[in-house]
């Protein structure tokens, strides 16, 4: 099975700063295909988990332009330009190219 | 538009089975390339990916998990059902099932999840 980890698992941002997160997958997440998958979630405060980016970069219907993703093969990242208080939450990298899927540990994100 | 819901108990007893069911509306599971997906997440922990099952009836499950799980479907009811078996107090979690879209591969939407406590 492919692990995930993300680093670090919490970091605290003051509204207007950047947030990073880095995940790492313990196999390629490129495939054959010429596609690589790679998605990004975020879990707000109570609720459910919603859809952030996908295949590395491609930001979800709605997600506001201060997100972005990138990366390739086995390391990724997520990218916060200007932190703002609706951003709090965890925030999960998942690989869907192989079966079982799987998912990082979380990244929760505070506002100082 | 897409909705998805869980339902079952709130609390089993331990080495019980689990029975959840997940009512979606806004597609269907016959249509060609439809998936549903189920997920956990322990209180406070990690999600964790449980399971698959796609318009043809095929499936799929987490490796340590595949023994005690089963999924299927009722389309004229447009359900999903997840049945695991020898619940253990470590198994309490909310459980979410989502859309898997593909083309995307994305899990989008997901339902709004069912805690379930494994208790005596």
């Amino acid at each position: 099975d492919i692990v995930m980890t993300q680093t670090p698992l919490s970091l605290s941002v003051t509204p207007g700063q950047p947030a990073s997160i880095s995940c790492k997958s313990s196999q390629s997440l490129l495939h054959s295909d010429g596609r690589t998958y790679l998605y990004w979630y975020l879990q707000k405060p109570g609720q459910s988990p919603q859809l952030l980016i996908y295949e590395v970069s491609n930001r979800f219907s709605g997600v506001p332009d201060r997100f972005s993703g990138s990366g390739s093969g086995t390391d990724f990242t997520l990218k916060i330009s200007r932190v703002e208080a609706e951003d709090v939450g965890v925030y999960y990298c998942m690989q869907c190219i192989q079966l079982p899927y799987s998912f990082g540990q979380g990244t929760k994100l505070e506002i100082k | 538009q897409v909705t998805l819901k869980e339902s079952g108990p709130a609390l089993v007893k331990p080495t019980q089975t689990l029975t959840l069911t997940c009512t979606f509306s806004g597609f269907s599971l016959s249509t060609s390339g439809m998936r549903v997906s189920w997920i956990r997440q322990p209180p406070g922990k990690a999600l964790e990916w449980l399971a698959r099952i796609d318009w043809d009836d095929d499936k799929f499950y987490s490796t340590s998990l595949k023994t005690r799980l089963t999924i299927s479907k009722d389309t004229s009811k447009n359900q999903v059902v997840l049945t695991m078996t020898n619940m253990d107090p470590v198994d309490t979690a909310t459980y979410y099932c989502a859309r898997f879209n593909s083309g995307t591969d994305t899990l989008s939407p997901w339902g709004q999840g069912t805690l379930v406590t494994v208790s005596s």
